[in-house]
């Protein structure tokens, strides 16, 4: 069946760099996607959204660019810090699916110091 | 806003006992979901509701696992008999509902350890 996965399970960075985490999803009717931070010992945090009719939204410090065509979500955080450190999910809504999102698996962001 | 709110946080039962798990949606949202997370499945949605009605229920492991939701403001997620296997982090989310809004804002958690 159609699913959204991530393409890493581990990703290092140094702090200070720029960090880039990728997502690919299948269902080409979703039209709305999500990207959470879960720290440890807490519930999933939103971080930030973005529309099938668009192709990159920035919010403070990320950016999250979609690529349709090729059905592809990364997030990106500029300046990493080690309070970035944490697991990311990408997820997606099924245009029509009454809020129903689907959750990817899950990256982990280790920031070195 | 308190934000969804999840009790208890923590819970430690033997197998066979009933667990019954609780939360607050934000005020105002008329969707609730619950999740459950482990290392080996990740996030699953268990069930999820709309203005108090379960909508999807397929998520629901087996018969030992009901949910309810008797107002606006409150659900349960109850296990009994419990095992070992529903051992895990339960989340209850919530969102709007409204269009243009379908985040989801997830609770701190209930992590259920059954011995």
């Amino acid at each position: 069946g159609e699913s959204v996965g991530l393409h890493l399970p581990t990703l290092s960075v140094q702090e200070g760099d720029n960090s880039i985490i990728n997502c690919a999803y299948s269902n080409s009717a979703s039209d709305y996607f999500i990207w959470y931070k879960q720290e440890s010992g807490k519930g999933p945090q939103f971080i930030i959204d973005i529309r099938s009719n668009m192709d990159k939204r920035q919010g403070q410090r990320v950016t999250v660019l979609l690529n349709k065509t090729v059905k592809h979500l990364s997030l990106q955080i500029a300046a990493t810090q080690p309070g970035d450190s944490a697991v990311y999910f990408c997820a997606e809504n099924l245009s029509g699916a009454n809020s129903k999102l689907t959750f990817g698996k899950g990256i982990t962001l280790s920031v070195r110091p | 806003d308190a934000g969804v709110i999840q009790s208890p946080r923590h819970e430690v039962t033997e197998m066979g006992q009933e667990v019954t798990l609780r939360c607050k949606p934000i005020s105002g949202h008329d969707y609730l979901f619950w999740y459950r997370q482990t290392m080996m499945r990740g996030l699953e949605l268990l069930i999820y509701f709309n203005n108090n009605v379960p909508i999807d229920d397929s998520g629901m492991p087996e018969d030992r696992f009901s949910a309810k939701m008797p107002n606006a403001s409150f659900s349960t997620l109850k296990i009994q008999p419990s095992e070992p296997r529903d051992s895990a982090v339960y989340f209850c989310a919530s969102s709007s509902g409204q269009a243009y809004q379908e985040t989801q804002y997830f609770g701190p958690g209930t992590r259920l350890l059954v011995l």
